[in-house]
């Protein structure tokens, strides 16, 4: 199974500045016939279902506002979210859909400061 | 539009049986993987596991073959997600979710299902 791992496990950022978050893979996820990525990025607030920012590792999601983005290839991914807004303090989770059993990461919880 | 509707919250004792389900609309039901999303209290999404509408073929996460079944019943455009015999431990809401294209991302949710199992 590929695990995912994520770091850090928390992180509290200023209003208006830059979050950055990880995750790795144990495997490549990266489909050489199409040179895609099979990982995404939900946000998942209290209360709510998580919500689906991010696909094929770069791709924003419908709706999704252009202060996220998503970065990496292969093992290694990066979720950007520039110029943190109050409404984007939720968890923040890695997944990958390669292969089945599709797995998430642990989750990254990210506050204000 | 897509919308998943789950059925609503469960009580149950150890050892008692429960099917729960969820509803899809909005389209072509048959054509995309459902999934199913534990979240135990404080703790982070785990992978229970997918079926494809189409022909019910369904694969599981290793923590959940053979303790739980998901199924559907295309006449109604309905998942579920089944137990035998539940553990205090199944404890936890249960998120449905549509898969993208060919078994994807997550790209819609149902509102999340609360299971509680306790003598």
């Amino acid at each position: 199974d590929i695990v995912m791992t994520q770091s850090p496990e928390s992180l509290a950022v200023s209003l208006g500045e830059r979050a950055t978050i990880s995750c790795k893979s144990s495997q490549s996820i990266l489909y050489s016939s199409n040179n895609k990525n099979y990982l995404a990025w939900y946000q998942h607030k209290p209360g709510q279902p998580p919500k689906l920012l991010i696909h094929w590792a770069s791709t924003r999601a419908s709706g999704v506002p252009d202060r996220f983005s998503g970065s990496g290839s292969g093992t290694d991914f990066t979720l950007t979210i520039d110029s943190l807004q109050a409404e984007d303090v939720a968890v923040y989770y890695c997944h990958q859909y390669d292969n089945t059993p599709y797995t998430f990461g642990q989750g990254t919880k990210l506050e204000i400061k | 539009e897509v919308q998943l509707v789950q059925s609503g919250a469960e009580v149950r004792k150890p050892g008692e049986s429960l099917r729960i389900s969820c509803k899809a609309s909005g389209y072509t039901f048959t054509d995309y993987w459902i999934g199913w999303v534990r979240q135990r209290p404080g703790q982070g999404l785990e992978w229970v596991g997918i079926v494809y509408p189409g022909d019910s073929d369904s694969r599981y996460g290793p923590s959940f073959q053979g303790h739980v079944t998901v199924s559907v019943d295309k006449s109604i455009s309905t998942a579920y997600l089944q137990w035998s015999s539940l553990r205090a431990s199944d404890t936890a809401i249960y998120y449905c979710a549509r898969h993208e294209g060919d078994g994807y991302s997550l790209d819609n949710w149902g509102q999340g299902t609360l299971v509680t199992v306790s003598s």
